[in-house]
């Protein structure tokens, strides 16, 4: 059982926005501004998309940001397009140098 | 950009200890800015962080694996090492290295599977 609660799935249609949420406790997202964010095509490795709640490391699309409240983080994703069908993890650090992970939303653009 | 890649056996038998090397290249992994961690995904789950250590051997680990992994870092060799020992199938899973952790990890390996069967 994962750490952070994540919904199995989500989805929406090319050009709309879809949230995915992420919720933890005072331990983890409500306790620290680290929550990450990584996207995972099939096969292939996790891409970092967000860090520290609402940061873009370079080369990634504005189209994505992220937002925390209370013990609840999220990951928007504007202008939907096909390339961003894929699983997304949320990440939080949890104190004393441990580190939480979500059990992933799989994100289908209809 | 820094680029990491994960090697070792495929296949551990029960009970015996699994072995990963992640060698970093187009970076020094004497760096001091980062630490170097691994990450496992068993087959259609989530990921699970295991530790990480710094490039002058400091290292920390995920407590519900502590008292079986060790992680090394050899700095002349520009890699890092996983040693994860009494392994059983709940073990299976793709292993990942990535640079940092605890609060990102950027970049990931391209993952090593690594199936637990005798």
């Amino acid at each position: 059982q994962s750490a952070l609660t994540q919904p199995p799935s989500a989805s929406g249609s090319p050009g709309q926005s879809v949230t995915i949420s992420c919720t933890g406790t005072i331990n983890d997202i409500g306790g620290y501004d680290y929550v990450s964010w990584y996207q995972q095509h099939p096969g292939k490795a996790p891409k970092l998309m967000i860090f520290e709640v609402n940061k873009r490391p370079s080369g990634v699309p504005d189209r994505f940001s992220g937002s925390k409240s209370g013990y609840t983080a999220s990951l928007t994703v504007s202008g939907l397009q096909a390339e961003d069908e894929a699983d997304y993890y949320c990440s939080s650090y949890a104190g004393s140098d441990n580190v939480a992970f979500g059990g992933g939303t799989k994100l289908t653009v209809l | 950009q820094v680029q990491l890649q994960e090697s070792g056996p495929g296949l551990v038998k029960p009970s015996q200890t699994l072995s990963l090397t992640c060698v970093v290249s187009d970076g020094s992994i004497s760096d001091g800015t980062y630490y170097w961690s691994w990450i496992r995904q068993p087959a259609g789950r989530g990921l699970e962080w295991i530790g990480r250590i710094y490039s002058r051997g400091t290292a920390n680990y995920n407590p519900s694996l502590k008292s079986r992994v060790i992680i090394s870092v050899d700095t002349s060799k520009n890699q890092f090492s996983l040693n994860l020992s009494s392994v059983t199938a709940a073990d299976t899973a793709v292993y990942y290295c990535a640079r940092g952790g605890p609060t990102r990890f950027d970049p990931w390996g391209q993952g090593a599977l690594v199936t637990v069967s005798s």
